[in-house]
């Protein structure tokens, strides 16, 4: 079975921190994408960062940046300087590369408070 | 442009009615996807569209549910004889398919419906 593990049901971060999302997943294949969507109480998943599990670089976005580590099945995301807006459920997902569907853990509440 | 839109936003049905859920996807985009979301969980993949084509309907829950597309646009859910566990968010995503393998294209989400089984 591929599963997403997202071990932190909710988190809080105050305003103009950093907080770090955990993810760890675990599939055979080899070649395939992580990526973290952002749902806010309007329902609509929107893609916050996106990384190519053949690159070993990590991807940034903003104030966004990933920790892949690749042997670990690990793919943890960064938020630096949180704002009020970035508080919504955030979904870890991945899907392999001879596929098309977008496997999701079951996602983490982030609070911003200020 | 315009993204994935989806109606009605929110239904309310009474067990044993039939369903139907709308996808229109952005314009252009060749793949749709049906994910189906509920309450805390993350989401659970239903059935991938290339064109009007459905290569995989493996996720979808029983013969009570069907899709289909047509025109390689738009897209219906239809849930048959609801029970109260079919009560879920149900989203839409589409992607362009640039590459020849939608994997490695990023899906479009749009806003979702909210059924509600009585």
């Amino acid at each position: 079975a591929q599963t997403v593990t997202q071990s932190q049901p909710e988190m809080s971060v105050q305003e103009a921190e950093t907080v770090t999302l955990s993810c760890t997943y675990d599939t055979s294949e080899s070649d395939y994408y992580l990526f973290w969507y952002k749902q806010p109480p309007s329902r609509q998943m929107i893609l916050v960062i996106r990384q190519e599990a053949y690159k070993q670089q990590n991807a940034t976005e903003n104030r966004f940046s990933v920790n892949f580590q690749k042997a670990a099945k690990s793919f943890s995301l960064k938020i630096s300087d949180s704002q009020l807006g970035d508080a919504a459920m955030y979904f870890c997902a991945y899907r392999v590369n001879s596929g098309y569907a977008l496997n999701f853990g079951k996602g983490t509440s982030l609070l911003v408070t200020p | 442009g315009a993204g994935v839109s989806q109606s009605p936003s929110n239904k309310v049905t009474e067990k044993g009615k039939d369903v139907e859920l709308r996808c229109d996807p952005i314009s252009g985009h060749t793949a749709l996807y049906w994910y189906r979301q509920s309450l805390g969980q993350g989401l659970e993949f239903l059935i991938y569209f290339q064109g009007n084509s459905a290569p995989d309907k493996s996720g979808l829950p029983s013969d009570r549910f069907s899709a289909e597309r047509t025109g390689g646009s738009v897209s219906t859910l239809t849930i048959q004889r609801t029970q109260q566990e079919d009560s879920a968010v149900y989203l839409c995503a589409s992607s362009l398919v640039i590459s020849g393998s939608p994997s490695t294209d990023t899906q479009y989400f749009g806003p979702g419906t909210r059924l509600t089984v009585l």
